[in-house]
């Protein structure tokens, strides 16, 4: 067990709908990084957050977009739903925003289908 | 774009054999090289990882080979188990702590 954990586990959703993933970093991480994984295109970074403020962006689409809040939880919200947005969606923490060897550590991730 | 390039995408290995898995970069700028291991219905978990000033990283049967000059590096899983059967990834991470995934390998460890 990681010590960060996210909810749903599992999501079912409908085309053109929106939702909402959630992330608890572990104990005293100030920094979240959210990623998508997919069968064809691997583990892609989306967005990092530390300490309630955006530090970094990576693949991520307009239509989704994400938060810290002041207690440190994270959520991503995934809005306009299309079929290729089936995936799993993992949550990782680490201590700082950035610096020599810090492991980021993942979520069990949410898996999200839509029909 | 890949910024990590991962092979092979799945590897059989009998028990008792050795495992590898070789990944390759482009950016200088990363500075961190870990490896992933994830098994089905888990997230990804820190396995090994190496700086690019060492060349070889040893943890109990597993061993990162690193080649800065041919900016490569390799898993080496010695005396492979059926247990080690996972996906592993390599990665690459800068100093802003962005990380950058291979695509994984499938490892099947067969008894």
């Amino acid at each position: 067990d990681s010590g960060v954990t996210q909810t749903p586990k599992h999501l079912i959703t409908a085309t053109g709908q929106r939702v909402t993933l959630r992330c608890s970093p572990r104990s005293g991480d100030l920094s979240v990084y959210w990623y998508q994984q997919s069968l064809d295109q691997g583990l892609q970074f989306l967005i990092q957050y530390y300490n309630g403020e955006e530090r970094a962006k990576g693949n991520i689409l307009e239509r989704f977009s994400a938060q810290q809040f002041p207690d440190l939880h994270s959520e991503l919200n995934l809005s306009s739903l299309e079929l290729g947005d089936s995936a799993l969606y993992f949550c990782a923490s680490s201590v700082r925003a950035g610096g020599y060897q810090e492991t980021q550590y993942f979520g069990p991730g949410t898996r999200l289908l839509v029909l | 774009q890949q910024q990590v390039k991962q092979s092979p995408q799945s590897l059989i290995v009998q028990k008792g054999g050795i495992s590898i898995i070789n990944c390759a970069y482009e950016n200088t700028a990363f500075d961190y090289f870990p490896w992933y291991q994830q098994f089905p219905g888990k997230g990804p978990a820190l396995l090994i990882a190496i700086r690019p000033d060492v060349s070889e990283k040893k943890e109990g049967r597993f061993t990162i080979s690193f080649n800065k000059s041919a900016k490569q590096f390799s898993l080496h899983i010695m005396d492979s188990q059926p247990g080690d059967s996972a996906t592993y990834f390599c990665a690459a991470s800068n100093v802003w702590n962005q990380f950058y995934f291979g695509t994984g390998t499938s490892l099947t460890v067969i008894p």
